[in-house]
């Protein structure tokens, strides 16, 4: 059963520290997705990228989130330093080009700032 | 640019009663259309499809038909279950890799 892998699933730190979120797209999917979902803003697409390109970032705070795909099986995002409204549920989504674009998500990275 | 528009919730019913999410889009082209359910501490999962005009998605007892007229795509639920309590979030892709969502409709069912 093909599966998005998302590691850590909790995390806690304090204001000022780097964060990295790891994501590990299903096998042979050729897109990937970073979302933020927060209670007051709801889910927000942060970047995405296609064949390990980055398309689209404009989601994203530039100055302190960076999002990269070292490889196929591994996204990261990384946030350096991070900051209490940064607290948030991260997920990580892949797919295919054409399948009617269908994400398949992961089960979120639950980050809280302190 | 392209959007989605779903009733707010929460939507609070009784077990067995029937269910309707109301959902209409905005888009240039001929979109395809989601319904993704996210359970608590869970991720987003898609829980039916249409692609063209017309088309019935179903899964799990729900239905949207894809109705370009009125350019919706209502979530229907016979007789609702305890277990069907989640958030319930109307998309769609159009033009490129993109999906775009609603903002999400919470469902609390009571037994």
């Amino acid at each position: 059963d093909a599966r998005v892998t998302q590691t850590p699933r909790h995390k806690v730190t304090e204001m000022g520290q780097e964060v990295t979120m790891r994501c590990q797209p299903i096998l042979g999917h050729n897109t990937v997705f970073w979302y933020r979902q927060t209670m007051m803003q709801g889910l927000e697409l942060l970047a995405y990228f296609r064949n390990r390109a980055p398309l689209d970032d404009s989601g994203m705070p530039k100055d302190r989130f960076s999002a990269e795909m070292p490889d196929a099986t591994l996204a990261t995002l990384k946030i350096q330093p991070s900051e209490p409204r940064d607290s948030a549920v991260y997920f990580c989504a892949s797919g295919q080009t054409g399948l009617y674009n269908e994400q398949f998500f992961g089960p979120g990275t639950r980050l809280t700032v302190l | 640019g392209d959007s989605v528009t779903q009733m707010e919730g929460p939507v609070t019913l009784s077990e067995e009663a029937f269910l309707t999410i109301n959902c209409t889009y905005t888009a240039t082209g001929y979109p395809s259309l989601f319904w993704y359910v996210q359970y608590p501490g869970e991720g987003l999962q898609l829980l039916l499809k249409a692609t063209k005009a017309d088309d019935k998605g179903s899964n799990k007892g729900f239905e949207a038909t894809y109705r370009k007229e009125t350019t919706s795509f209502h979530l229907e639920k016979g007789s609702v279950q305890v277990s069907d309590s989640a958030v319930y979030f109307c998309a769609l892709s159009d033009q490129g890799d993109k999906i775009i969502f609603g903002k999400g409709t919470r469902l609390h069912i009571l037994p």
